[in-house]
């Protein structure tokens, strides 16, 4: 099963809002509300930011928000810091009893 | 605090095999299915395999079925990944995390990670 499609990479400016899409298929994100999303940053392990498509975990930012339609996943990030910098997952739940991770985004910020 | 400490990691030949375990604390770890995502030097992220918090059911990616074996003992808040049949692809930081209740099985990575574990396979 291949992995789910991210844009390699995406840039923003302080302040501003940039989306990460992350594309499957009906048996993994179109056929299940089950999709997360993690942040990486360098040498530390993935912290999860989206549980449920679009459920923010205690202690998340509010700046953090997800969404999907169709096969296609997507997380925005509002008020671009510095701190946001970092590779960015999605995963989904699928049809095989498993989970399928997307292949990161870098996120620049500029 | 929530802590998850993986151990066991290191080099070891093709064909070897190795048993990584993930000591946990700060949560009702019985309470939790538990799962191990790898990640290869470089490249991204890729889950491996989960179990239930009463361990009697496991899930695990078709790149290591039949290979790698995962167990709990909820005496110790301990989990397992019992690896045979090493291949030079398999060779990743491997990080135990916890599952998140919603997703069926509870096999959707979750809140709470280790720092990982580097397993090496070569000659």
């Amino acid at each position: 099963q291949s992995a789910l499609t991210q844009p390699a990479s995406v840039s923003g400016s302080p302040g501003q809002s940039i989306t990460i899409s992350c594309t499957g298929t009906s048996s993994d994100v179109g056929g299940y509300n089950y999709v997360s999303w993690y942040r990486q940053h360098p040498g530390t392990a993935p912290k999860l930011l989206i549980s449920d498509v679009s459920h923010r975990p205690s202690g998340v930012s509010n700046r953090f928000s997800g969404s999907k339609s169709g096969n296609t996943a997507s997380l925005t990030i509002s008020g671009l810091q510095a701190e946001d910098e970092a590779d960015y997952y999605c995963s989904s739940y699928t049809r095989s009893t498993s989970v399928i991770f997307g292949g990161g985004t870098k996120l620049t910020v500029l | 605090e929530v802590q998850l400490l993986e151990s066991g990691g290191g080099l070891v030949q093709p064909g070897g095999s190795l048993r990584l375990s993930c000591v946990a604390s700060g949560f009702t770890f019985s309470s939790y299915a538990m799962n191990w995502v790898r990640q290869a030097p470089g490249k991204g992220l890729e889950w491996v395999s989960g179990i239930s918090g009463r361990g009697d059911r496991t899930y695990s990616a078709d790149s290591v079925k039949g290979r790698f074996t995962t167990s709990r003992d909820s005496s110790t808040n301990t989990l397992f990944l019992q690896m045979n049949s090493l291949r030079a692809e398999d060779t990743a930081v491997y990080y135990c995390a916890s599952g998140q209740g919603y997703c069926p099985n509870g096999i959707c990575p979750g809140d709470y990670w280790g720092q990982g574990t580097l397993v090496t396979v070569s000659s």
